[in-house]
């Protein structure tokens, strides 16, 4: 079975600075990445998706993260934190498990920005 | 489209209780999904269904039960809560297309607790 692993599951950055969330898999075969988004009292959003096309992927709010093959990581970034940008963050890999398409998700990350 | 829509929003219930959770889905996805969410746990899966008609067991199906009523709406059901039931309970749809490439839909969530 495959899993994930964010390391931190709290990270504080100021209004402005960079964001890094960290983000690492163990698939046995290539995998399909996700991160997605919780905003309070709200469910999940996606924030981008690696689907092996391009390693470096661009999502919305201004998020990208970069597929590493050799370091079985997919970190998520963003060069300028905004006080909106405070939420939970989940990263998930997609794998065949029974009869359909299961996403295993990590623990989270909880984001908070400091003015 | 409305997405994914949960009911109820926030439900409290006594030990020993029954109530079903309703979801529905109005973007023609094959596939369905209940996941539980607890702190520091992420989501886990509880059922899923790969097309109408089938039901499989996901990672903490004990306590729960799902029926999967037609291709939109796919319920969950407590016959006996207990207080370790207390909760966020999120439904997820995705369509089966695109071999994992598909990222799958987030309900608003449904809160509850058991006294």
């Amino acid at each position: 079975a495959q899993s994930v692993t964010q390391l931190g599951s709290h990270v504080s950055v100021s209004e402005g600075a960079l964001v890094l969330l960290r983000c690492n898999y163990s698939s046995s075969v290539p995998p399909y990445l996700f991160w997605y988004v919780q905003y309070p009292n709200q469910g999940l959003q996606l924030l981008l998706k690696y689907t092996s096309a391009a390693t470096l992927v661009k999502g919305i709010n201004g998020f990208e993260a970069e597929f590493k093959k050799s370091e079985t990581s997919f970190h998520l970034t963003k060069p300028s934190a905004h006080m909106s940008d405070a939420a939970e963050y989940f990263c998930a890999v997609s794998e065949m498990a029974g009869s359909a398409r299961q996403l295993t998700f990590g623990s989270g990350t909880q984001l908070t920005v400091l003015p | 489209n409305a997405g994914v829509t949960q009911t109820p929003k926030f439900q409290v219930l006594k030990t020993g209780q029954s109530m079903t959770l309703q979801c529905a889905q109005d973007m023609n996805h094959n596939s369905m999904y209940w996941y539980r969410q607890d702190p520091g746990m992420g989501l886990r899966l509880i059922y899923y269904s790969a097309s109408e008609g089938t039901t499989d067991k996901g990672e903490v199906p004990n306590g729960y039960n799902v029926s999967r009523l037609n291709k939109r709406e796919f319920s969950l059901r407590l016959e006996s809560a207990a207080p370790s039931q207390t909760s966020v309970y999120f439904c997820a749809s995705s369509g089966t297309g695109g071999r994992g490439r598909n990222e799958q839909f987030f309900g608003p969530g449904t809160r509850l607790t058991v006294l």
